[in-house]
This record gives C-alpha cells, sequence and structure tokens, in this order.
C-alpha cells in the first residue's frame, strides 16, 4: 500500500524547543518537498529536496531546517528561531518527470503552548 | 514573479454545478493543476491539464483552459455534500520542478 505519511497527527511546542515533523515515503520519488499552510494564504514551501543529501531553500526557510539521508525520509526541524510556528505543515513528493505530479501526505498540526 | 489567483468561497446547491475559476501570470506555464483538500487533511490530486490542451473531462469534472487569458476554470456536474471543501489551483512552469499554488476556494454545498 503506497503513499505518504506523516506523524504526528498534532505536535505541541514549548517556547525556546525544536521539534522534528516526520516524512515518509514509499512511492520511490525522487524528490520530496515541505509546505506550510495558513489560513487564506495557501501553499509556501518551506524546503524541497531533489535527490539524497541535497536540498534547497523555499520562500519560507527561515526557522526551519531539513536532513535528507535516505530517499524515503525528509523530516523537517522547527527550530526555536521560527517565532511563529503554528500552523498546518504538508509533506508532498513526485517523481521528476514531464507530468511532476505532487502526491501530498495527510499533514501534521503544530501549536505552540 | 508567478502569481496564482482564486476567489475565495463559492456556495452551491446540492445538484447544481460548480465552476471553480483560477487565474495565473506565468505565461510559460506548461502544467496546470486542481487538488481538493477537505478538513484537516492533505492535498489530494483531482486532476490536471497541459497547456497545449484546452479541455479536460473527467467523470464530473470538466477543465477548461484559456491559455490567452490565463484562465482556468473547474467545474463540477451535479455538486454534491461530499464535494465540499478546498480546491486549489497550481502552475507549474516549464523548466521548474516547483509549481505555485493559489489559496485556494472554499466550496460550500447546501442542500
Amino acid at each position: 500500500d503506497g503513499g505518504i505519511t506523516q506523524s504526528p497527527k498534532y505536535l505541541f511546542r514549548k517556547e525556546g524547543q525544536n521539534v522534528t515533523l516526520s516524512c515518509e515515503q514509499n512511492l520511490n520519488h525522487d524528490a520530496m518537498y515541505w509546505y506550510r499552510q495558513d489560513p487564506g494564504q495557501g501553499l509556501r514551501l518551506i524546503y524541497y529536496s531533489q535527490i539524497v543529501n541535497d536540498f534547497q531553500k523555499g520562500d519560507i526557510a527561515e526557522g526551519y531546517s531539513v536532513s535528507r539521508e535516505k530517499k524515503e525520509s525528509f523530516p523537517l526541524t522547527v527550530t526555536s528561531a521560527q517565532k511563529n510556528p503554528t500552523a498546518f505543515y504538508l509533506c508532498a513528493s513526485s517523481i521528476q518527470d514531464s507530468e511532476e505530479t505532487q502526491y501530498f501526505g495527510p499533514g501534521t498540526r503544530l501549536l505552540v503552548l | 514573479g508567478e502569481d496564482v489567483e482564486q476567489s475565495l468561497f463559492l456556495s452551491v446547491r446540492e445538484g447544481d454545478s460548480s465552476v471553480i475559476n483560477c487565474t495565473y501570470t506565468d505565461s510559460s506555464s506548461t502544467y496546470l493543476y486542481w487538488y481538493k483538500q477537505e478538513p484537516g487533511a492533505g492535498l489530494q490530486l483531482l486532476t490536471y491539464i497541459f497547456s497545449n490542451m484546452d479541455m479536460k473531462q473527467d467523470q464530473r469534472l470538466t477543465v477548461l483552459l484559456n491559455k490567452k487569458d490565463k484562465h482556468l476554470s473547474l467545474r463540477i456536474a451535479d455538486t454534491q455534500t461530499g464535494d465540499s471543501a478546498i480546491y486549489f489551483c497550481a502552475e507549474r512552469a516549464g523548466g521548474s520542478y516547483i509549481p505555485t499554488f493559489g489559496r485556494g476556494t472554499s466550496l460550500i454545498v447546501h442542500p
């Protein structure tokens, strides 16, 4: 059963704390992406990776970090430098062919205590 | 830079057709996508159209593309309450792997 999984579904962060959101895919996709979704603002790209051990900043990378040690996994860390982290975080992957269709995970909602 | 615009809300009666509109600015757009997002969930790809096509139909969904006006629409025939969701338009320019998303249109279907 192929797909993209994200965990946890809900995550709570305390002031000054780093938290890590998990994203795993078994679709054998080369590229993976992290988006942030705020109400009424659509999706904004945080980071993306087109190949293992390589990743690029998106439009709003400040306060976030990622790693891509395995093809299947692309974890996102929300650092204490991100002052407004409350949002819905979506991970996506794609095969990088001409159609470049992105497939999305179910999302993680991050809340600040 | 690229920009994708959608109206924020659309309300329709159950059984009617819904038409969700989208405009984009990048004339080099190659693929245009429609995604559906139900509450608290991720985005689900509904359909996409290549820029050399004018229309694509898939069961109750019809996509129309006016490349001259950079206008994309999604028509849902016989709209049901289960179609209530946010619909995102996205475009991807040739040579780029990163799509640009609109802000989404909330479709509300009432009896």
